[in-house]
């Protein structure tokens, strides 16, 4: 299986600092990444796929890239509503396999 | 609009049996495949199972292979989950998610249900 390894597992900003979490692969998975956001009761959120394409209505705010076993996700500038836990997901490969999750929280 | 609703969930012992739905509604529904997610409390999200979009293909992640199994009615636009052996570390929150295009392979999940809380426990 491929292991996805998110960091840092948790963190906490002031309205307007940039955020920036990092996903590793533990092989290459070339393009084949989704960043999803959930917030508390709620199910996840399609963000991003094949690393860096938006779903309609994401917040420019927001961008990712990468590709191979490395990948990063950013918000230049946190909202009160970007509040939540964040994934990255592959899908080179079955099983499809998620990172730990990086919870964002507001300092 | 696209709706997943998912129902079935509850509380059942270790070695029982329980069977979740999702209604799906707003798209077509026999394009598209179809998968399960879950999520532990206070964890991360887990991949269990997917259909294809006919139901002629069907993965399982190993904790639940032999144990549960994914099925499709296509004229009722519903996917099941038929668990059994129940364990207590199967207790999670479990999603349906429509994959993000028709006729693909369940790769990114663009529709999400509400969830189903299934509490194995004693």
């Amino acid at each position: 299986d491929i292991q996805m390894t998110q960091s840092p597992s948790s963190l906490s900003a002031s309205v307007g600092d940039r955020v920036t979490i990092t996903c590793q692969a533990s092989q290459d998975i070339s393009n084949y990444l989704s960043w999803y956001q959930q917030k508390p009761g709620k199910g996840p959120k399609l963000l991003i796929y094949d690393a860096s394409k938006f779903e309609t209505g994401v917040p420019s705010r927001f961008s990712a890239s990468g590709s191979g076993a490395h990948f990063t996700f950013t918000i230049s500038s946190l909202q009160p509503d970007d509040i939540a836990t964040y994934y990255c997901q592959q899908y080179d490969n079955l099983p499809r396999t998620f990172g730990q999750g990086t919870k964002v929280e507001i300092k | 609009q696209v709706q997943l609703v998912e129902s079935g969930g509850g509380v059942a012992q270790p070695g029982r049996s329980l069977t979740l739905s999702c209604a799906a509604s707003g798209f077509t529904f026999n394009t598209y495949a179809m998968s399960w997610v879950r999520q532990a409390p206070g964890k991360g999200l887990e991949w269990v199972a997917l259909i294809s979009y006919d139901g002629n293909n069907k993965y399982y992640a190993d904790s639940v292979k032999g144990r549960f199994t994914i099925s499709r009615d296509n004229s009722k636009n519903t996917v099941y989950l038929q668990m059994n052996s129940l364990r207590p570390e199967d207790t999670a929150v479990f999603y349906c998610a429509r994959d993000l295009v028709s006729y693909g392979s369940g790769r990114q999940f663009r529709h999400w249900g509400q969830g189903t809380l299934v509490t194995v426990s004693s």
